[in-house]
């Protein structure tokens, strides 16, 4: 059972435009929230995380939000870049019933910005 | 090195083979996972290490399927008698602590079984 569900297989954004990925889960015990990059061939690149006690971090063009109540976090890419097309993972851990830093992965997003 | 690697990147094995996969993390991280990842999935969790302490291997498929960490360091996965069921990306993982941390990944071994 997909305890962390990306139910966006792909998103196309143009240029300079804000990218929108989101992002549910259903284990109320998740408390930390992660979002991975990843290019053809290459592992998963740690993008930007967030803990479940705040509903926004920011770096950069990067901006995650989390919404407890609703168990759902969403990723804002803005301005997007070409550069930033790839596959997006969402990720949470957390469950006290398992290895505390144990990752549960959504199933990706496929970015890409063209120009 | 600066990052997490793993050897080999590509690997074909025909069906009923033993294989052996080869992390080596980020120096001195204490925690290292491993993550299997078949086509078109997220990656699943398969075993966690403390140092060279195996503490939960409960994502490990079978009984085919064996890790290990004896010097806290680098770790190798085994599967003995490949099937074809076993295709996927073996994705090693790195953290400095014991608590939740940001992982960080190596590129993978990708595993095909004829």
């Amino acid at each position: 059972d997909q305890q962390v569900k990306q139910n966006s297989p792909s998103l196309s954004v143009q240029e300079g435009r804000i990218s929108i990925l989101n992002c549910d889960y259903t284990n109320s015990m998740f408390d930390y929230f992660l979002w991975y990059k990843k290019y053809p061939a290459e592992g998963p690149t740690f993008l930007i995380s967030i803990s479940s006690i705040k509903d926004k971090n920011e770096d950069g063009r990067f901006t995650v939000f989390l919404n407890k109540s609703a168990k759902h976090l969403s990723l804002h890419i803005v301005p997007s870049q070409p550069g930033d097309s790839a596959v997006y993972f969402c990720a949470a851990s957390g469950d006290r019933g398992s290895t505390l830093g144990r990752l549960y992965f959504g199933r990706g997003t496929q970015l890409t910005v063209w120009p | 090195g600066a990052g997490v690697s793993q050897s080999p990147r590509y690997k074909v094995a025909k069906r009923g083979q033993d294989v052996a996969l080869r992390c080596d993390p980020i120096s001195g991280h204490v925690s290292l996972f491993w993550y299997q990842q078949a086509l078109g999935q997220g990656p699943e969790f398969l075993t966690y290490f403390q140092n060279e302490a195996q503490l939960d291997k409960s994502g490990l498929p079978s009984d085919r399927f064996f890790a290990e960490r004896p010097e806290g360091s680098v770790s190798t996965l085994k599967i003995q008698r490949t099937q074809q069921e076993d295709s996927a990306v073996y994705l090693c993982a790195s953290s400095a602590g014991w608590v939740q941390e940001t992982q960080y990944f190596g590129p993978g071994t990708r595993l095909l079984v004829l």
